[in-house]
């Protein structure tokens, strides 16, 4: 157990609707990522967030918006899904974000596999 | 721009075998950090290591090593002796010191460890 935890486990859902992943960074973890794992692209980074700011954007489309709030967990919303988004989307956090510095390894959640039908 | 290769897609040993798991990266930074997860079939993503560009000492973890060599951008996995419980598909992931860049991973490898 990596101390992430991330909600739903499972989520399906239709073409166009709209959804929202929820993730509990470690305690003590201020930095939270989410990266996509789909078939064809792999593990891609989208977005971090550190201590309530945005940090880094990665290849995250313009339907897909996150935030993390004071108590610095985070949420993923995705909207007009599409089949293409259809994957497993993970959470990590670390104990800091910030660069240059000292990286801290990133523990992983343990996904939200999205459906799309 | 960081690429992390993993030529090896899938990989099936006999148990108790041993079985290395090939990582080349390709970074111009000379501070860098390099990573290895596994993910088994129930699908998290468990951290294995994590090695700094500075430290080229290899380590070793039980039936696990890592071999680190920066004169071919290389850092390899190698389980020694392996299990049916090691079957999993194994990440090899990049990050760099500068710049907004998380981590940047491989496509991955596929380990089958049959009985």
């Amino acid at each position: 157990d990596s101390g992430v935890t991330q909600t739903p486990k499972h989520l399906i859902t239709a073409t166009g609707q709209r959804v929202t992943l929820r993730c509990s960074p470690r305690s003590g973890d201020l930095s939270v990522y989410w990266y996509q794992q789909s078939l064809d692209q792999g593990l891609q980074f989208l977005i971090q967030y550190y201590n309530g700011e945005e940090r880094a954007k990665g290849n995250i489309l313009e339907r897909f918006s996150a935030q993390q709030f004071p108590d610095l967990h985070s949420e993923l919303n995705l909207s007009s899904l599409e089949l293409g988004d259809s994957a497993l989307y993970f959470c990590a956090s670390s104990v800091s974000g910030q660069l240059p510095g000292p990286n801290y390894e990133q523990y992983f959640g343990p996904g939200t596999r999205l459906t799309v039908t | 721009a960081q690429k992390v290769t993993q030529a090896q897609t899938e990989i099936s040993v006999v148990e108790k075998e041993d079985v290395t798991l090939d990582c080349v990266y390709e970074t111009r930074d000379t501070t860098y950090y390099l990573f290895w997860y596994k993910q088994p079939p129930s699908g998290e993503l468990v951290f294995l290591i994590r090695r700094n560009s500075f430290d080229e000492q290899n380590e070793i973890s039980g039936r696990y090593s890592w071999n680190f060599q920066k004169s071919t951008s290389s850092f390899n996995f190698t389980i020694t002796a392996s299990q049916v419980v090691d079957s999993a598909v194994y990440f090899c992931a990049l990050r760099m010191n500068s710049g907004n860049t998380p981590l940047v991973f491989g496509k991955g490898t596929r380990l089958s460890v049959i009985a």
